[in-house]
């Protein structure tokens, strides 16, 4: 399994940026990264995906090493709205399995 | 469009009992994926349809659990003689194209499903 693992929680003030790190070490060579959103009693929601260097969307930007064992979320200027778990995902090997893990829990101070 | 539905939002039944799970794909997508997450836990990959055939069934725990999907579209989860450890939220999901690495899986409200 194309495991991850995520800082369990983090906090942040509203206005600032927050980067989330994530740890894949058995990143499958042909394998995209992607990352979820999910917030209490909804299901997980698509947030950006990426194979390497710099991704930039409408609400996030994704920077993944050239060794691509690790990436990095960042989330310009939150706000209290996004307050959720954030889980990053490898693909999983011909099955397309995914493996979510615990994610992390962001929680946005006022 | 409408995204994914499932019904029902919410299933309490008693332990040994029979439930079934529906799941509305959004139209078109011929991938689709059972996901069940226990309260802290991320989803844990059940099952994977692609058209009417199960591409991958290693994630269902044990035989109590089966899922259809007949005409290619809805779905539906089976759990026979239900276990309170069955308890959990069971998340659908469905993508585009051919359940590739890098499809965006769209995802349900879920089910949240309770044996006592």
């Amino acid at each position: 399994l194309a495991k991850t693992t995520q800082p369990i929680s983090m906090d942040s003030y509203e206005g600032q940026e927050v980067n989330i790190t994530c740890s894949h070490n058995n990143i499958a060579t042909n394998d995209y990264i992607t990352w979820y959103q999910q917030f209490p009693s909804q299901g997980p929601r698509f947030i950006i995906q990426g194979y390497k260097t710099k991704v930039t969307n409408e609400v996030a930007s994704l920077f993944i090493p050239a060794d691509r064992k690790s990436s990095t979320l960042s989330l310009p200027r939150v706000s209290l709205s996004d307050t959720a778990v954030y889980y990053c995902l490898v693909g999983e090997g011909v099955g397309n399995q995914f493996y979510f893990g615990t994610g992390t829990s962001l929680t946005v101070i006022p | 469009g409408a995204g994914v539905s499932q019904t029902p939002s919410n299933k309490v039944t008693e332990k040994g009992k029979y439930v079934e799970l529906r799941c509305d794909p959004i139209s078109g997508h011929t991938a689709l994926y059972w996901y069940r997450q226990s309260l802290g836990q991320g989803p844990e990959f059940l099952i994977y349809f692609q058209g009417t055939g199960a591409a991958d069934d290693s994630g269902l725990p044990n035989d109590r659990f089966f899922a259809v999907r007949p005409e290619g579209s809805v779905s539906t989860l089976k759990i026979q003689r239900t276990e309170r450890g069955d308890s959990a939220v069971y998340l659908c999901a469905s993508s585009l194209t051919a359940g590739g690495r890098t499809d965006t899986q769209y995802f349900g409200p879920g089910t949240r499903l309770t044996v006592l």
